[in-house]
């Protein structure tokens, strides 16, 4: 079992460009979430995606959407990107069906520097 | 606004000594989640707590619940140079099982010889 996988591990962009991030969840596991982790800080909740719709946001502005496939997988999409976009982002996977007792399992993360 | 605060956001240990990390949380969330995170590394889980009074053990960490009270602690026991890690307590952002984490800032655990 691969468990979370996401890709690319590294990116640097610059202000004002687009970034998509991709993460492929464990097997088995059918909803994704979204996390921004800025340095030295806890992860914040951006989006959570099930049955390839968004079911809850963070509070995040528009420029950060995102997309889930047939196969689970989910792409997360920041457009116009700042400084403080900078950050590690974090996806985590789980199976909906029993989401209330179960752990979310977190992907190594994408690091991305925004200069 | 849902509001995790954890104490202290900086843990200096020494080997062998016990220590207790807390966990506060605003919402009337009844699960609790635990992580660690080396640095550079992603989340591990450590605990799911999924009611009051609930109390979990693993090894020299054992976490314990008061929903009533809104409060988590994360004990540590005697503890080695490889708790070292980040710590990090969340619950769900709804106060349900949505599986939308809120997150605290984290305890750095140092762990000194």
């Amino acid at each position: 079992d691969a468990g979370v996988t996401q890709s690319p591990t590294h990116l640097i962009k610059t202000r004002g460009q687009q970034v998509t991030l991709r993460c492929s969840p464990k097997s088995g596991h059918d909803t994704v979430s979204w996390y921004q982790q800025a340095l030295g800080q806890g992860p914040q909740f951006i989006f959570q995606y099930y049955e390839e719709e968004e079911r809850q946001r963070g509070n995040f502005p528009d420029r950060f959407s995102g997309h889930q496939f047939p196969n689970y997988s989910s792409e997360l999409n920041v457009n116009a990107l700042l400084l403080g976009d900078s950050a590690l982002y974090l996806c985590a996977s789980s199976p909906r069906t029993v989401l209330a007792k179960n752990i979310q399992y977190f992907g190594a993360g994408t690091r991305l520097s925004v200069l | 606004e849902l509001k995790v605060e954890q104490n202290p956001l900086f843990l200096s240990m020494q080997e062998g000594k016990n220590y207790t990390i807390y966990c506060n949380y605003s919402t009337t969330s009844d699960r609790l989640y635990w992580y660690r995170q080396d640095p550079g590394k992603s989340l591990e889980s450590l605990f799911v707590l999924l009611s009051n009074g609930a109390v979990k053990q693993e090894g020299r960490l054992m976490a314990s619940l008061d929903t009533k009270a809104r409060l988590s602690t994360l004990h540590i026991t005697a503890a080695v140079h490889d708790l070292s890690a980040t710590y990090f307590c969340a619950v769900d952002l709804y106060g349900g099982s949505q599986g939308n984490l809120i997150f605290g800032k984290g305890t750095k655990l140092s762990v000194k010889p």
